[in-house]
């Protein structure tokens, strides 16, 4: 079965570091990764994907993520955080058939401090 | 394009009864996912539909139903409802189903309290 697994609960940063929010996945074959994020009292917003081709998948609001397959890791990253940024973040995953659901990770809630 | 719509936005049941959640995918979308997101257990699939026909379902109790329309609108319903069942619902339309129109458009949730 499909799993993903986001090892922090929390991530503390200060405004201006760079950040990384970490995501493994455990999938058969091939997985479609994803990366969502939620506001307070809001939806999921939709971030970035990896399908295939480039490991380096760049998405919104200056986000990208790595795709790792040896490592089975698909962390999200950013040069340098905005306390705007803070929020819970969740890392997704899917197997490439299409025929199962899409997974969540627990959630990350990253804090951006000033 | 408008995006994804639900309603209601909140809700108050009593224990024992039972609700009906509406869901109005993005214009052109076709297939409808529904989580529930609670503190605890974080987010959990509860079905998928794609032009009317559930193509995958979560590990949730019969309670838990759902359907979609023609015009790939969708609906889920809780009958007999448990305390535990409070929580955020969320519902995410996607064009289609495979590769890159999986991409999810979520829309802000039906926040459902059971007292």
């Amino acid at each position: 079965a499909q799993s993903v697994a986001q090892p922090e609960d929390q991530v503390n940063v200060a405004e201006g570091n760079p950040l990384t929010v970490k995501c493994t996945y455990s999938v058969s074959g091939n997985p479609y990764l994803f990366w969502y994020v939620q506001y307070p009292n809001r939806g999921l917003q939709f971030l970035l994907k990896y399908i295939t081709g480039d490991n380096l998948v760049k998405g919104s609001y200056g986000f990208e993520a790595e795709f790792n397959k040896s490592q089975t890791s698909f962390h999200l990253k950013k040069p340098s955080a905005l306390v705007s940024d803070s929020a819970l973040y969740f890392c997704a995953v899917r197997d490439g058939t299409g025929r199962t659901a899409l997974i969540f990770g627990k959630g990350t809630t990253l804090s951006v401090s000033s | 394009k408008a995006g994804v719509t639900q309603t209601p936005r909140y809700l108050i049941k009593t224990r024992g009864q039972q609700v009906t959640l509406s869901c109005s995918p993005i214009s052109g979308h076709r297939s409808v996912s529904w989580y529930q997101q609670t503190p605890g257990q974080g987010l959990q699939f509860l079905f998928e539909y794609f032009s009317e026909t559930q193509r995958n379902k979560g590990n949730f109790p019969g309670r838990f139903s759902g359907r979609q329309f023609s015009n790939s609108r969708s609906e889920m319903n809780v009958s007999t409802l448990e305390l535990g069942d409070s929580a955020l619902y969320l519902c995410a339309s996607s064009f289609g189903t495979g590769g890159s129109s999986y991409e999810q458009y979520f829309g802000p949730g039906t926040r459902l309290t059971v007292t």
